[in-house]
């Protein structure tokens, strides 16, 4: 069982707010991963980072801001949520510098923006 | 056209069918993954293959580097094999990022 983990699971808020969804994993993997998946669809990488302090976007632009200050912590951050942003948003690690490496997912965080 | 395709895209099947879930992808690849997503839950890697065959309880899973195809295959299928299968590729220089097929949603009845 991997320890990655991700909370809130659910969250419903309102248009404007500032919301942080956190995602924690205790395997000491270099590379962690934002997810955006919307029902039916595919997911999409939104976001990356090799290790602390280093962050890049992915495939799918998004409004969304990470950081990355510890190995074990990559926090999502939405400045101000709008209806746009209600998806689900999943986070993942892998280990090492190769990229034949296992993703292990959290449960992911359903946001609806209302 | 989607780098990763895969088919079918909805596959209902009666308990103790053998299943298949193909998945043709377009690019370079070093590896490719097999997840299997719950309803309302997160996601756990199955496979990661990069040659060959792997197995693992019922489920099976094939790769065709040449070809550019991979299978996943259910023996026995079971209500709890129910969920989403999705094809995922690493590519060469993509540095771990993976992409993603459409997902195969999978309905096995009793």
């Amino acid at each position: 069982e991997a320890d990655i983990y991700q909370t809130p699971r659910y969250l419903v808020i309102g248009t404007g707010k500032k919301i942080t969804l956190e995602c924690s994993q205790t395997m000491g993997h270099d590379k962690m991963y934002w997810y955006q998946q919307d029902p039916g669809m595919e997911l999409h990488l939104i976001h990356y980072s090799y290790g602390v302090n280093s962050t890049e976007k992915g495939d799918l632009s998004s409004e969304s801001t990470v950081s990355r200050i510890r190995t074990e912590h990559f926090p999502l951050t939405l400045e101000s949520a709008r209806p746009s942003h209600t998806s689900q948003y999943l986070c993942a690690s892998s280990r090492g510098l190769t990229t034949r490496e296992t993703q292990y997912f959290g449960p992911g965080t359903r946001l609806l923006v209302l | 056209k989607n780098e990763v395709e895969q088919s079918p895209q909805n596959l209902t099947a009666q308990e103790g069918e053998f299943i298949t879930i193909n998945c043709s992808y377009s690019v370079g690849i070093s590896a490719l993954h097999w997840l299997q997503q719950h309803p309302g839950g997160g996601i756990v890697s199955l496979f990661m293959l990069s040659s060959g065959k792997k197995k693992h309880g019922r489920l099976i899973a094939t790769i065709n580097i040449q070809e550019k195809h991979s299978s996943l295959h259910i023996t026995a299928s079971h209500p709890r094999d129910s969920a989403v299968y999705i094809c995922a590729v690493i590519g060469g220089t993509s540095y771990g990022k993976l992409t993603f097929g459409q997902g195969t949603i999978l309905t096995v009845h009793p």
